[in-house]
């Protein structure tokens, strides 16, 4: 069965820190990684998207991927009480549904 | 946000009734699903169809069917509730190998 894990938090850091979401995966074969915001009460929101070894930048984003390891990261700069939600690691196989981690829940402390 | 409605949005329902919730997508996507979101287990997989009138099981089938006639409709369909299917669900869409959408959200509650 494919897996995918998440720490569930709380991860707490104070405003204007990095804050850095890990995500491991069982699937050697998985070829997409995604990672979702989601904030309470509402539908899961794509932030990041990323295929190939290495770093992958989008504004404060940073998603980091290590397919020996198997190891997705999300980095996020210059932290915001507005990125307070939870965080959502997907992967997909070829034309597979994706599978998600049960998500970390990230607070910012202004 | 990408053209994905679900509705009903809320729903009360009691033991032993059928439900069917919908999902209408505008894009033309291939692929659509059906998760479910409950504390403690993150979102799970229900159905999902590869394309008119072809489905396949998700991780939490059980209890649950769907249908999908036309490219942009996908139904749940709760053939008699549970208490235990008192949840979020969620419709998603995607065209294979990337990123999936998701719709609003129904919120189901079983009584």
């Amino acid at each position: 069965q494919k897996e995918v894990e998440q720490n569930s938090g709380p991860l707490s850091v104070p405003e204007g820190a990095i804050a850095s979401l890990n995500c491991t995966y069982s699937d050697r074969g998985s070829q997409s990684f995604f990672w979702y915001r989601q904030y309470s009460g509402k539908s899961p929101e794509l932030i990041m998207s990323i295929y190939s070894n290495g770093d992958k930048e989008d504004g404060r984003f940073t998603a980091q991927l290590n397919k020996a390891s198997q190891y997705v990261s999300l980095l996020i700069r210059d932290s915001q009480p507005s990125d307070s939600a939870t965080y959502l690691c997907a992967v997909n196989s070829g034309n597979t549904p994706l599978v998600f981690g049960k998500g970390t829940r990230l607070s910012v402390i202004a | 946000d990408a053209g994905i409605t679900q509705s009903p949005r809320h729903k009360v329902t009691e033991t032993g009734t059928p439900v069917t919730l919908r999902c209408h997508q505008t894009e033309n996507h291939r692929y659509m699903y059906w998760y479910r979101q409950d504390p403690g287990h993150g979102l799970r997989l229900i159905h999902y169809s590869y394309g008119v009138k072809d489905t396949d099981k998700g991780e939490v089938s059980d209890g649950y069917s769907v249908s999908r006639s036309k490219t942009e409709d996908f139904l749940l369909t709760l053939e008699s509730a549970t208490s235990s299917q008192t949840s979020v669900y969620f419709c998603a869409i995607s065209n294979g190998n990337t990123e999936a959408f998701f719709g609003q959200g129904t919120r189901l509650t079983v009584v």
